[in-house]
């Protein structure tokens, strides 16, 4: 079973909304990622979790905050967000070996109006 | 940082001909990994080589990963429309590194 799983497919909220995207994997991988990517462009890395510790941090602005409760689950709590930040959220995951295939989940779609 | 550069941007072929994705890192890999993206969906892996100079295929699809570990191919054979979409590949700059560079993607229309 190589399934990651996203919830919801489509999200549209107000730039004074507060809400979050969930993503569970069941694979036992220990690596968890979050990425955004904007249409015609590839999935830009914006955290990673590794053993549920928080890795990688790219930069990302604070209106964005990760939380990784368990290493099946990664959920991305979303708060004040910009309609720039409209995008396709994608979460994936690895085994942690070093020779990382990284397994994408269907992402969730946002529009920030 | 390290970069992978992705050509071409856009390829357009008749259904049937052969379609080729040339990715280069500027720094050496240790392992390339490919994924296709379709309209609407998300990437989808593909495969991943690890060893210099190596080839691997599935089906109609042939990858091949340069002997320096900075290049790679994607080659299809005979484009049908059920190749369509965007592939992407990405690269790992190191052992034990988890963090892909992927490069800008192709996107690939066939014509029937």
């Amino acid at each position: 079973d190589t399934e990651v799983t996203q919830t919801p497919k489509h999200l549209v909220m107000g730039m004074t909304n507060k809400k979050s995207l969930k993503c569970e994997q069941h694979m036992g991988h220990r690596a968890m990622y979050w990425y955004k990517q904007k249409a015609k462009k590839p999935p830009e890395l914006m955290f990673v979790y590794s053993y549920e510790k928080l890795s990688i941090n790219e930069s990302v602005p604070s209106r964005f905050s990760p939380e990784c409760p368990n290493s099946s689950l990664l959920n991305l709590h979303l708060h004040a967000l910009q309609p720039e930040d409209s995008a396709l959220y994608l979460c994936a995951s690895s085994q942690l070996t070093g020779q990382e295939t990284q397994y994408f989940g269907p992402g969730t779609r946002l529009l920030v109006l | 940082g390290q970069q992978v550069m992705q050509i071409p941007q856009y390829q357009h072929v008749q259904e049937g001909e052969d379609f080729t994705t040339y990715c280069n890192s500027s720094t050496t890999l240790s392992n390339i990994q490919w994924y296709k993206q379709r309209p609407g969906g998300h990437p989808v892996f593909l495969i991943q080589l690890v060893k210099s100079g190596e080839v691997k295929k599935q089906k109609r699809l042939t990858f091949q990963f340069g002997e320096a570990k900075k290049n790679s191919s994607l080659h299809i054979t005979a484009t049908q429309t059920t190749d369509v979409g965007t592939y992407f590949c990405a690269g790992l700059s190191g052992a034990g590194s988890y963090q892909l560079t992927f490069g800008k993607g192709t996107k690939l229309s066939v014509i029937p």
